[in-house]
């Protein structure tokens, strides 16, 4: 079965720049989304179609991909960003939906 | 404001069922595709499945592990989301969220199966 593969953690300084990635089969065909979840908290989209940043999240989340991989990229990540990030796309079929296992950053 | 809040959630016996609902409110519910994704306590997010929209058929995808024993369906007059549950199994504990397009998230139900 298709699976979108992630980092289970990456670890960033406060202002230096994270980068998580996500591959997967599909991704040169199918959107990429992604998501910021904190402890106890419904998920939250930080970005959509691989590279759109929604109105109320912070500049400093930026989305991209190329390939097979996807990449969620923090410029200046803040200790405020810390929380378990997840991808999320669709096989090539369009039919079925997955998300990586996710990451979990520590800004520190 | 967009609002998704969830119901039904509780605790079942292996083997048993459940119905969960999901009233949406401040987006056009009828044109969204709609989803149900859970989460397994200390665990990452799976998705469940999701229903389209009637416009493009109001057809059905479910995840391979739910496949068969869960059904999706929507009811558009009442803003409504529905998940049926059927031969719940204990790894199907989890809180199940309903999910309106790719970016508006109800908190989430949490269903426990015991054995």
């Amino acid at each position: 079965s298709y699976e979108l593969t992630q980092p289970p953690s990456v670890s960033v300084s406060p202002g230096q720049t994270a980068k998580i990635t996500c591959s997967g089969d599909a991704l040169p065909k199918k959107y990429a989304y992604w998501y910021q979840q904190k402890s106890g908290q419904a998920p939250v989209l930080v970005i959509y179609e691989d590279s759109k940043r929604p109105s109320e999240i912070p500049e400093r989340f930026s989305g991209s991909s190329s390939g097979t991989m996807a990449t969620l990229t923090l410029s200046g990540a803040q200790v405020e960003d810390e929380g378990d990030y997840y991808c999320f796309s669709a096989d090539s079929s369009g039919d079925h939906s997955m998300f990586g296992g996710g990451t979990k950053l520590t800004v520190l | 404001e967009v609002q998704l809040v969830e119901s039904g959630g509780g605790l079942v016996k292996s083997g048993g069922s459940l119905r969960l609902s999901c009233v949406a409110s401040g987006f056009n519910f009828i044109n969204a595709w709609m989803s149900w994704v859970r989460q397994a306590p200390g665990k990452g997010l799976e998705w469940v499945g999701r229903v389209k929209s009637k416009s493009d058929g109001a057809t059905t995808d479910y995840g391979a592990p739910v496949k068969g024993r869960f059904t999706i369906s929507r009811d558009d007059s009442k803003n409504t989301l529905f998940l049926q549950m059927n031969s719940l199994k204990t790894e199907d504990t989890a809180v199940y969220y309903c999910v309106g397009g790719v970016d508006a998230w109800g908190q989430g139900t949490l269903v426990t199966v015991s054995s």
